[in-house]
């Protein structure tokens, strides 16, 4: 079946650094790929749509400038959150759908001291 | 905006017993998703849902488009089945597929 691969799974940062997170599909080609992200003991809060070729469409609340989202060729998209601070630290986890079925990442849990 | 809801938020069961957990969706679906996410925070699609009933293993998923509700079974549950399970509402095509997320079921499977 198909497979998306997150990258790094698991990032430790000091405040005010940027951090890039990667979104793959190995197998199959994602003109859209979605970004989630999760604080703990809640649901999958979605972020941003990443459309290949295109501008991200991002969800409201959600800062354009702060979580870049690039999405550069049809595997590839890309997220990363500038300026972290702790409120940023959270598991983020991004999707692409194939023939209407969702294919996560692995998902990247990112702490923020 | 779709509400989804699901039920029990909190599931405790002996190893072997037959689970059932609900969803509820408030407005008309393109599908029904179903997600297993693992302790580590990877989650795996489990079933896509648009009508009737699908069967993968010991999981079996069914819809009921008239009373907008979906049941995720799993018979002779296991530890390993441990999980949060979390159904999804989606509407739309292929560039704008939305996706309203239930608050997930913690089952805990004791041996």
């Amino acid at each position: 079946g198909a497979v998306v691969s997150q990258h790094p799974s698991r990032v430790i940062c000091k405040s005010g650094t940027s951090v890039k997170i990667e979104c793959r599909s190995l197998d199959f080609q994602a003109t859209t790929m979605f970004w989630y992200r999760q604080f703990p003991k809640q649901s999958l809060m979605l972020m941003a749509t990443s459309n290949e070729g295109s501008k991200a469409t991002y969800e409201q609340g959600v800062e354009k400038d702060k979580f870049l989202i690039n999405h550069a060729s049809l595997t590839l998209s890309t997220l990363t959150v500038t300026s972290a601070h702790p409120e940023d630290s959270s598991f983020y986890i991004c999707s692409a759908r194939q023939s209407g079925e969702l294919f996560f990442g692995e998902g990247s849990r990112l702490t923020v001291l | 905006k779709n509400e989804v809801e699901q039920s029990p938020q909190n599931l405790t069961a002996q190893e072997g017993e037959f689970i059932t957990i609900n969803c509820s969706y408030s407005v008309g679906i393109s599908a029904l998703h179903w997600l297993q996410q693992h302790p580590g925070g990877g989650i795996v699609s489990l079933f896509m849902l648009s009508s009737g009933k699908k069967k993968h293993g010991r999981l079996i998923a069914t819809i009921n488009i008239q009373e907008k509700h979906s049941s995720l079974h799993i018979t002779a549950s296991h530890p390993r089945d441990s999980a949060v399970y979390i159904c999804a509402a989606g509407l739309g095509g292929a560039g704008s597929y939305q996706l309203t997320f239930g608050k997930g079921t913690k089952l805990s499977v004791i041996p």
